[in-house]
């Protein structure tokens, strides 16, 4: 079955600095979507990747997905204390998404 | 619409008794999902309805799970003869039944299951 795949699993960053967490498939996926889930919270969707290549950025978060649509990365810019959480991707081939473990931020003040 | 509701949020039983709990999705939302994420794991899929049709349980569900969706709206997922594993969050999603947010997933905050 479709496996996907998240590092790091822990990320401690300091605030200002960037960092890059990254997503591989063990097959080619139909699209990908990134979910960032709080401490005590539930996962909330931010974004979702369709094609080969794609390039999409959101304020200090910019996410790609890769030319073989099996791997995907979130790099975030000047990391905030608002930034702290886990960040999941999720691949989709028809209606079911599979769960990467998450990569866990944390922001060193 | 105040997105998707679960209830009870915390659920403590002794293991062997039976749980339930219930799901209300975003109301146009005609897909729903039932996922369980325990501690330092991302959300594990459990099953899917489409309107009150299940069309896909996860293999690593058990037999002592059942989840129904009677009449296309709320959901209910039932536990029987609760095992210490079961311990987790149950979280419950839906989503839009086509165009680009047909797998965009609307999560609810959860039910937490304790068994003892």
């Amino acid at each position: 079955g479709q496996q996907v795949m998240q590092i790091p699993q822990y990320q401690h960053v300091q605030e200002g600095e960037d960092f890059t967490t990254y997503c591989n498939s063990s097959t080619t996926l139909s699209n990908i979507q990134w979910y960032k889930q709080r401490p005590g919270g539930h996962p909330v969707f931010l974004i979702q990747l369709v094609k080969s290549g794609e390039v999409k950025k959101q304020k200090r978060l910019t996410f790609q997905f890769g030319e073989a649509k099996k791997n995907s990365s979130l790099h975030i810019t000047a990391t905030q204390t608002t930034d702290v959480g886990t960040y999941f991707c999720a691949g989709t081939n028809d209606y079911k998404l599979s769960f990467g473990a998450g990569t866990t931020v944390t922001v060193r003040a | 619409d105040t997105g998707v509701s679960q209830d009870p949020r915390h659920k403590i039983t002794k293991r062997g008794q039976n749980v339930t709990f219930r799901c209300d999705p975003i109301s146009e939302h005609n897909r729903l999902y039932w996922y369980r994420q325990t501690l330092g794991q991302g959300p594990e899929f459990l099953t899917y309805f489409q309107n009150e049709a299940q069309l896909e349980k996860s293999r690593l569900l058990s037999d002592r799970f059942s989840a129904e969706r009677p009449k296309g709206s709320f959901s209910t997922l039932e536990i029987q003869r609760t095992e210490q594993g079961d311990s987790a969050m149950y979280l419950c999603a839906s989503s839009l039944p086509g165009g680009p947010g047909a797998n965009v997933l609307t999560f609810g905050a959860g039910s937490r299951l304790t068994v003892l």
